[in-house]
């Protein structure tokens, strides 16, 4: 079945380090990706997608590309925020598969001042 | 406008009991999912309501059961409680074929904490 992958946390960073999370994923054919974030106490926030291979997505100052070659979604962001401490979480859909995601293990990024 | 609502947020059982966890899905969702988030997990596929019926389900046993009303708001049950059943429960709704590509294919409530002693 499907699944996906990311490195295990916590990950620790100074404010303005830059940050990497990786993510590859298996799956039969070519899936939609996502990375969400989860602060405490709250849901899932979409963070940013790619929907197709080569796509960047970004938001906030983060980005990751869609890499077919090697099933990837690396998450990365230039300077982090003590705002940017939260749980990441990588995963991939299937449109036709009813919008079931399935997500990775999560990773929590804690960011010192 | 009204996100995804979930009650209650906070929920302690004993081991055997059962429980029911409820959702309202966002204004203007038809479709309801569940997902179990176990503590340093990723949230895991539990089932999909869709006109009041179960259209998909993941890996999880009978004693998992759900229900979806006219009104697209939803309830999980899960009976016979186990210690390992104490996990985040999230709601996520969706509109099933909405979808475009833009925005988030689903979007969550910020979950009930059940905790089974």
């Amino acid at each position: 079945g499907d699944s996906v992958t990311q490195m295990e946390g916590p990950v620790t960073l100074s404010e303005e380090a830059f940050l990497t999370i990786n993510c590859t994923y298996t799956a039969t054919g070519y899936p939609s990706l996502f990375w969400y974030v989860q602060y405490p106490g709250e849901g899932l926030q979409l963070l940013l997608k790619a929907t197709k291979a080569d796509d960047k997505g970004s938001n906030k100052g983060f980005e990751a590309t869609y890499r077919k070659e090697t099933t990837s979604f690396h998450l990365e962001k230039g300077s982090v925020q003590v705002s940017d401490s939260a749980v990441y979480f990588c995963a991939l859909i299937f449109k036709a598969a009813g919008n079931k995601l399935t997500f990775g293990g999560g990773t929590r990024v804690l960011v010192k001042p | 406008d009204a996100g995804v609502t979930q009650s209650p947020t906070h929920l302690i059982k004993t081991r055997g009991q059962q429980v029911t966890l409820r959702c309202s899905p966002k204004s203007g969702h038809d479709t309801v999912s569940w997902y179990q988030q176990a503590l340093g997990q990723g949230p895991q596929f539990i089932f999909q309501y869709y006109e009041e019926e179960e259209r998909q389900r993941g890996n999880f046993p009978d004693r998992f059961s759900g229900h979806q009303f006219p009104n697209y708001s939803s309830e999980l049950n899960v009976n016979a409680l186990l210690l390992g059943d104490s996990a985040l429960y999230l709601c996520a709704s969706s509109s099933l074929t909405q979808w475009t590509g833009d925005n988030s294919p689903l979007h969550f409530g910020n979950g009930t904490r059940l905790t089974v002693t």
